[in-house]
C-alpha cells in the first residue's frame, strides 16, 4: 500500500506477557518513529531509527521496550512483561528526512491499540 | 512542566464559526512549528507548517508563530463539521531528529 502500515491494529493481552507491535514504513523513507499516545493525551516520543545510523532510544520509558528496523524497512516494537500502564495506542511514523526536514511532516500510520488487562 | 501545553478542550463550535486554537511552550530552541489533524482512531496528519515568526494562510487555515512569546495559533475559519477532530501542535528544533507534540485539542463543530 501507498501509507504506513501497522500490526496488530488492537492487541488484548494479560499483564505480564509479551507483545509485538509491527510497523510498514512507506517504501524509501529513511526515518521511522515509534511514538504512545495515551487515551486523551498527545504523543509521547519512544524511539526514531535513521538510516543506518545508531537509533535515538531517548524515549523509551523502561528496559521492557525495545525496537528494531531491519535496514529501511519493517520495525518491530516489543514489549516485555506487559503492565496496564502500558495501555495505550502506539503509533508508527516514516519520513523521508530528518523529522520530516523543514516541513516536519510525519506519515503515521493508524496505530496500534494495546489493552493490558 | 511539559515543554508544549496544548488545552485538551473539548471545543464546541457551531458550523460556520472560527475555530481558535494554540500552544505555548517552554524551550526557546524549537524553531519550526507544525499543526497536525487527528480523525478518531486515526493517525495524525499534517495540516501546516511554519518556520519564522508570523502568519501563514492556507485555504481556511492561518497559522500564527509568536517567538518572542512561545506561542503558536491554529484559525479555521468558516467551520465545517468535517473539522471536528483533535488537533495537536508539534515542534522541533533546528537540528532536531524529533518532533515534540502538545497533547492535543479536541474540536467539535456542530451543524
Amino acid at each position: 500500500g501507498a501509507g504506513v502500515s501497522q500490526s496488530p491494529s488492537n492487541k488484548v493481552t494479560e499483564k505480564g506477557k509479551d507483545v509485538e507491535l509491527r510497523c510498514d514504513p512507506i517504501s524509501g523513507h529513511t526515518a521511522l518513529y515509534w511514538y504512545r499516545q495515551r487515551l486523551g493525551q498527545g504523543l509521547e516520543f519512544l524511539i526514531y531509527f535513521q538510516g543506518n545510523s545508531a537509533p535515538d532510544k531517548s524515549g523509551l520509558p523502561s528496559d521492557r521496550f525495545s525496537a528494531e528496523r531491519t535496514g529501511e524497512s519493517v520495525s518491530t516494537l516489543t514489549i516485555q512483561r506487559t503492565q496496564q500502564e502500558d495501555s495505550a495506542v502506539y503509533l508508527c511514523a516514516s519520513s523521508w528526512g530528518l523529522a520530516g526536514g523543514r516541513s516536519g511532516e510525519l506519515f503515521f500510520g493508524e496505530g496500534s491499540r494495546l489493552t493490558v488487562l | 512542566q511539559k515543554e508544549v501545553e496544548q488545552d485538551p478542550g473539548p471545543l464546541s463550535v457551531p458550523e460556520g464559526a472560527i475555530v481558535s486554537l494554540n500552544c505555548t511552550y517552554s524551550n526557546s530552541a524549537f524553531q519550526y512549528f507544525m499543526w497536525y489533524r487527528q480523525y478518531s482512531r486515526k493517525g495524525p496528519e499534517l495540516l501546516m507548517y511554519t518556520y519564522s515568526s508570523g502568519n501563514k494562510e492556507d485555504g481556511r487555515f492561518t497559522a500564527q508563530v509568536d517567538k518572542s512569546s512561545k506561542y503558536i495559533s491554529l484559525f479555521i475559519r468558516d467551520s465545517q463539521p468535517s473539522d471536528s477532530a483533535t488537533y495537536l501542535c508539534a515542534m522541533r528544533k533546528a537540528a532536531g531528529n524529533k518532533l515534540t507534540f502538545g497533547g492535543g485539542t479536541r474540536v467539535l463543530v456542530k451543524p
